[in-house]
């Protein structure tokens, strides 16, 4: 079955240092590759996709994830955090082989930014 | 362009009533869904649907109904609510199968009491 591990729950970063937030999927094919965030009581926002080619995607405020087929990973980076990045961050994966669209999430990591 | 809208945004329900959240997209897109967010949990799928008049179920269908009489539009009933199903519920929907990404609505919190 499909499935998304995030491993951290909850991460703390000083502003201007680096993040790095990891996710694991488990899928027999190529997978679409998603990362979202979600501000307190908001909905969720997509920060950048994976469907295939280059395999360091670029996405919305600065931020970048790189897929790596051989680790089953998806890890989101960000060189310089702001603290309006403080916010929750899911993982999600979806089948690129289904006429659904469906998605499988992680269970997400809070950042938290120090100043 | 509104995106997708959700109705209302906040409900309190005791025991046992009734009740329909309604889910809006002004972006023509075909496929739509229902979400519920529960802490540690992230987002599980409820019902789906991969066009107007289709609806399938998600992951944790139970004690939910979904309709979708018009392409813009999904609905999600809860016929006789339980303290289980207070939650968040997120409405998406995605253009189509070369399309998946899911643009999300603003989310619906549910309290059953």
């Amino acid at each position: 079955a499909q499935s998304v591990t995030q491993p951290d729950i909850h991460i703390t970063v000083s502003e201007g240092a680096s993040l790095e937030l990891r996710c694991n999927y488990s899928y027999g094919a190529t997978p679409y590759l998603f990362w979202y965030v979600q501000s307190p009581g908001q909905g969720l926002q997509l920060l950048l996709k994976y469907f295939s080619g280059d395999t360091l995607v670029q996405g919305i405020k600065g931020f970048e994830a790189e897929f790596k087929r051989s680790q089953s990973s998806f890890n989101l980076r960000k060189p310089s955090v702001h603290w309006s990045d403080a916010a929750e961050y899911f993982c999600a994966v979806g089948d690129g082989s289904s006429n659904t669209g469906k998605l499988i999430f992680g269970q997400g990591t809070t950042l938290q930014v120090k100043p | 362009n509104a995106g997708v809208t959700q109705t209302p945004k906040f409900r309190v329900l005791k025991t046992g009533q009734s009740m329909t959240l309604l889910c809006a997209q002004d972006m023509n897109h075909e496929y739509m869904y229902w979400y519920r967010q529960d802490p540690g949990m992230g987002l599980r799928l409820i019902h789906y649907s991969v066009g107007e008049g289709t609806t399938a179920k998600g992951e944790v269908p139970d004690g939910y109904n979904v309709s979708r009489l018009k392409k813009q539009n999904f609905l999600l009933g809860l016929e006789s609510a339980a303290p289980s199903q207070t939650s968040v519920y997120f409405c998406a929907s995605s253009r189509n199968r070369l399309g998946p990404e899911a643009f999300f609505g603003q989310g619906t919190r549910l309290t059953v009491v």
